[in-house]
């Protein structure tokens, strides 16, 4: 089956400072990926959907300001948590499908604690 | 907005038994998927429901997709420890293609 990376697998940083999490699709190509957020015990929370060459779309209530999202090209999806708050700690999951598929391939997810 | 949600939260069963997890959207569905989490692990597609009543079997797990399309079950035969995690349904979030909303998920654990 087609396969997601990400990276890192976790991150600490300092509250203040910006994180960059990269997600890749390793052996298809992906016009779409999306970003979700997940707090233990908790559901996948659609953050935002990542379009190929265009901006990204956000779901209500995610701030745009402040999870930069790029998708510079068909492989790489990129999320930048910028000026991180504890509140911001949780495990953040991207996933694309492969073409003309439904399924969606989800990347092993990267947690992040900020300090 | 649009809800999915799902029962029960929690299943703690010991192997042998059956399980089954309820999923019920506030709206009805074109379609229906179904995800396992395992701990600390990230969610991995079982399969996809398209049809009202359809029911699909991937050996010890049976799916069934309401007649309303606005309900779904998974149920799984004679637990084995293997079968732990979270399971998710999820469907398509308003007609925006790929967007999905998931269920609260319903975690199994498995008492050997």
């Amino acid at each position: 089956g087609a396969v997601v990376s990400q990276h890192p697998s976790w991150v600490i940083c300092k509250s203040g400072t910006s994180v960059k999490i990269e997600c890749r699709s390793l052996d298809f190509q992906a016009t779409t990926m999306f970003w979700y957020r997940q707090f233990p015990k908790q559901s996948l929370m659609l953050m935002a959907t990542s379009n190929e060459g265009s901006k990204a779309t956000y779901e209500q209530g995610v701030e745009k300001d402040k999870f930069l999202i790029n998708h510079a090209s068909l492989t790489l999806s990129t999320l930048t948590v910028t000026s991180a708050h504890p509140e911001d700690s949780s495990f953040y999951i991207c996933s694309a499908s492969t073409p003309g598929s439904y399924e969606q391939y989800f990347g092993p997810g990267t947690r992040l604690t900020v300090t | 907005g649009q809800q999915v949600m799902q029962i029960p939260q929690y299943q703690h069963v010991q192997e042998g038994e059956d399980f089954t997890t309820y999923c019920n959207s506030s709206t009805t569905l074109s379609n229906i998927q179904w995800y396992k989490q395992r701990p600390g692990g990230h969610p991995v597609f079982l399969i996809q429901l398209v049809k009202s009543g359809e029911v699909k079997k991937q050996k010890r797990l049976t799916f069934q997709f309401g007649e309303a399309k606005k309900n779904s079950s998974l149920h799984i035969t004679a637990t084995q420890t293997t079968d732990v995690g979270t399971y998710f349904c999820a469907g398509p979030l308003g007609n925006q293609g790929g967007k999905l909303i998931f269920g609260q998920g319903t975690e199994l654990s498995v008492k050997p």
